[in-house]
């Protein structure tokens, strides 16, 4: 079965780095998807891309966010900056347009930022 | 615009018991309700979904979600709790158009008593 591909499972980092989230999305997808967990709290939407352009985003998406589809199947997300509060748990999911169907969402990349 | 609303963060049952955890959605358009499952530490997992079609649908390890649009309802259940099944549970809705961007609500802590 087709799955969407998160690495790395689990990044640490200090405080202001930039660190780069990246995804690999079902291959015939078309829409793809950046959720935010943090700890003990529900899953939040962050933004979304299709037709390499954001469509829509969240207030939590903002200027230390970006968002890149770089090589037609990779699809990152980049903090440039980190703070402490970004540590979260951060799902990518990708769906493929057609009806009747979800979003798939990927494993998840736990950020811990210290 | 869309909204869930998960009624009771914590549920306790007793193992053998009847689980029931209480969603209730808000959409402007036909909805897709979802129910996914998270056990510690781990990512999302699709339980089930409706989309279309039956409204009494039936996920994996024997759980089930009947959506009530005269309710705006989509409760999950499931007929005997096993240990297996304490984990956090989330409803989730998103549009039935083209564009899948998912809404959770603030999830269902089940704890299954021996």
């Amino acid at each position: 079965e087709p799955e969407v591909t998160q690495t790395p499972s689990h990044q640490v980092t200090q405080m202001g780095q930039e660190v780069i989230l990246r995804c690999v999305p079902i291959s015939n997808h078309l829409y793809f998807y950046w959720y935010r967990q943090i700890l003990g709290q529900k899953v939040e939407f962050l933004v979304s891309f299709y037709n390499n352009e954001i469509s829509e985003k969240s207030e939590i998406f903002d200027d230390q966010f970006s968002v890149e589809r770089p090589d037609g199947s990779n699809f990152t997300l980049k903090i440039r900056s980190t703070k402490l509060e970004d540590s979260a748990m951060y799902f990518c999911a990708s769906f493929s347009g057609q009806s009747n169907t979800e979003a798939f969402f990927g494993q998840g990349t736990r950020l811990t930022v210290v | 615009a869309q909204s869930v609303t998960q009624l009771g963060s914590h549920v306790s049952v007793s193992e053998g018991a009847l689980v029931l955890l209480r969603c209730n959605y808000s959409s402007s358009v036909p909805p897709y309700l979802f129910w996914y499952v998270q056990y510690p530490n781990q990512g999302l997992q699709l339980l089930l979904k409706y989309t279309t079609g039956a409204t009494l649908v039936k996920g994996i390890n024997g759980f089930e979600a009947e959506f009530k649009k005269s309710e705006t309802s989509f409760h999950l259940t499931k007929p005997s709790a096993h240990m297996s099944d304490a984990a956090e549970y989330f409803c989730a809705v998103s549009s039935s158009g083209g564009y899948q961007k998912v809404t959770f609500g603030t999830g269902t802590k089940l704890q299954v008593i021996p």
